[in-house]
């Protein structure tokens, strides 16, 4: 029973380009975030949303910018690729703000720009 | 330096080994999480804590509020427990994260 979904498991881009990263879920949950992963480092917040049309910075939001249109849906932009941005990237959701109660994650999209 | 320090980095262990893996903190947290990533990425939720001890099936968590300091036991290891396990604070109305401890267990 998938709860969480991001919309490609492997993606290659090349530098400039413009790209799109989809995450859905289905619990009804206010709260979705996008994260990265980086090897050494952990899970570093990017942008993250407690409601529809509403968007928090996170820790690391330069060159990113998300959209939450409907509840269910939070996307990451990332208006001009850089190898700099090949990285893990992480969708989870969650009924309250960070951490209060259990974080659902997608399986991850591994992003290269080349 | 990081908030959060897991260790070991990587760990690997026999099956049916007893298997301890280590988080430590700096500061004053509200919770904290352990999480289990599955080689192909996919993220799973194992504990939320704030207190005390929990435990579910194989697995066992504690946390030491005073000392800042959690651990994560697996007992009766198993191949299918090989994993990184992530440790993750909440702090006021921020969540960090360690970098993981690599488990490998062999057959």
């Amino acid at each position: 029973d998938v709860k969480v979904t991001q919309s490609s498991r492997y993606l290659v881009k090349r530098t400039g380009e413009k790209v799109f990263l989809e995450c859905v879920q289905d619990m009804d949950h206010e709260n979705m975030f996008w994260y990265r992963q980086d090897p050494g480092l952990g899970l570093r917040l990017i942008y993250f949303s407690y409601d529809v049309k509403m968007k928090e910075k996170g820790d690391i939001p330069e060159g990113y910018s998300v959209s939450r249109e409907k509840k269910e849906r939070f996307s990451l932009i990332l208006e001009s690729a850089s190898t700099n941005q090949t990285s893990m990237y992480l969708c989870a959701s969650s009924f309250e703000g960070l951490g209060n109660t259990e974080a659902f994650f997608g399986q991850g999209t591994r992003l290269t720009v080349v | 330096k990081n908030e959060v320090e897991q260790s070991p980095q990587n760990l690997t262990a026999q099956e049916g080994e007893f298997i301890t893996i280590n988080c430590s903190y700096s500061v004053g947290i509200s919770a904290l999480h352990w999480l289990q990533q599955h080689p192909g990425g996919g993220i799973v939720s194992l504990f939320m804590l704030s207190s005390g001890k929990k435990k579910h099936g194989r697995l066992i968590a504690t946390i030491n509020i005073q000392e800042k300091h959690s651990s994560l036991h697996i007992t009766a290891s198993h191949p299918r427990d090989s994993a990184v396990y992530i440790c993750a604070v909440r702090i006021n109305n921020d969540m960090r994260f360690g970098a993981g401890t690599r488990l490998t267990v062999k057959p």
